[in-house]
């Protein structure tokens, strides 16, 4: 089956960092999402990885091994604002018609 | 400027009465979806449109279907709405790869 797990809460403090994991299991890898949604507005595109390693993108980093079937975001630097859901999708390439699966989401509270 | 919108962005509608919520997008995409989104279930695809008149279904496709004879404009129908489906409708856009995907703020929907 396919499927995607995400830890429901993460807290942290201004200026540190967070790392939002992400396990997936899919018959057919073909890409991994990340969405940040913040409460009551909609999803909104943060990163997209398909090969191993670490993906640096300033402020938010992905990292990606698809032997182990896992992922996390990076936020670092956090501020205040960072607060909010991240999602994690994953496409199977065997599933080509469905797009995407999302997980439930990580909700990051970032404290002061 | 880059957008999808959605209408309404609130509907209150009681059980049995048909409902219509509607998408749009200025981005020449052509793959659309429609998803709902509940608490502990996260973001379930409901149906998924590769272009005009070619949409298939998604996860959770029961008691839902689409519309789509224009590529900017994508309709969600539900003919006599149930009290299950209270919930949060996210519209999307994508080009190409389906990984970015750029969402609707939302139309918050309650069957009574």
């Amino acid at each position: 089956g396919q499927g995607v797990e995400q830890p429901a809460k993460l807290m942290s403090v201004e200026g540190t960092f967070a790392r939002v994991n992400c396990t997936y299991s899919t018959s057919g890898f073909n890409g991994l999402s990340w969405y940040q949604q913040r409460e009551g507005q909609a999803p909104v595109f943060l990163s997209y990885v398909v090969l191993d390693g670490l993906k640096d993108s300033g402020h938010f980093s992905t990292f990606l091994s698809r032997s182990n079937g896992y992922s996390y975001l990076l936020l670092t630097e956090l501020q205040i604002k960072d607060s909010a859901s991240y999602l994690c999708a994953v496409r199977d390439s065997n599933n080509y018609a469905q797009g995407l699966t999302f997980g439930l989401g990580t909700r990051v509270s970032v404290f002061p | 400027d880059m957008k999808v919108t959605q209408m309404p962005r609130y509907l209150i509608k009681r059980m049995g009465e048909n409902v219509l919520l509607e998408c749009g997008q200025d981005m020449s995409h052509e793959t659309m979806y429609w998803y709902r989104q509940d608490p502990g279930l996260g973001l379930q695809l409901i149906y998924i449109s590769y272009d005009v008149d070619s949409n298939s279904e998604g996860d959770i496709p029961k008691g839902y279907r689409v519309s789509r004879k224009k590529r900017e404009h994508f309709s969600l129908i539900l003919d006599s709405a149930k009290t299950n489906q209270t919930s949060v409708y996210f519209c999307a856009s994508s080009q190409g790869n389906y990984a970015e995907q750029f969402f609707g703020p939302g139309t918050r929907l309650t069957v009574l």
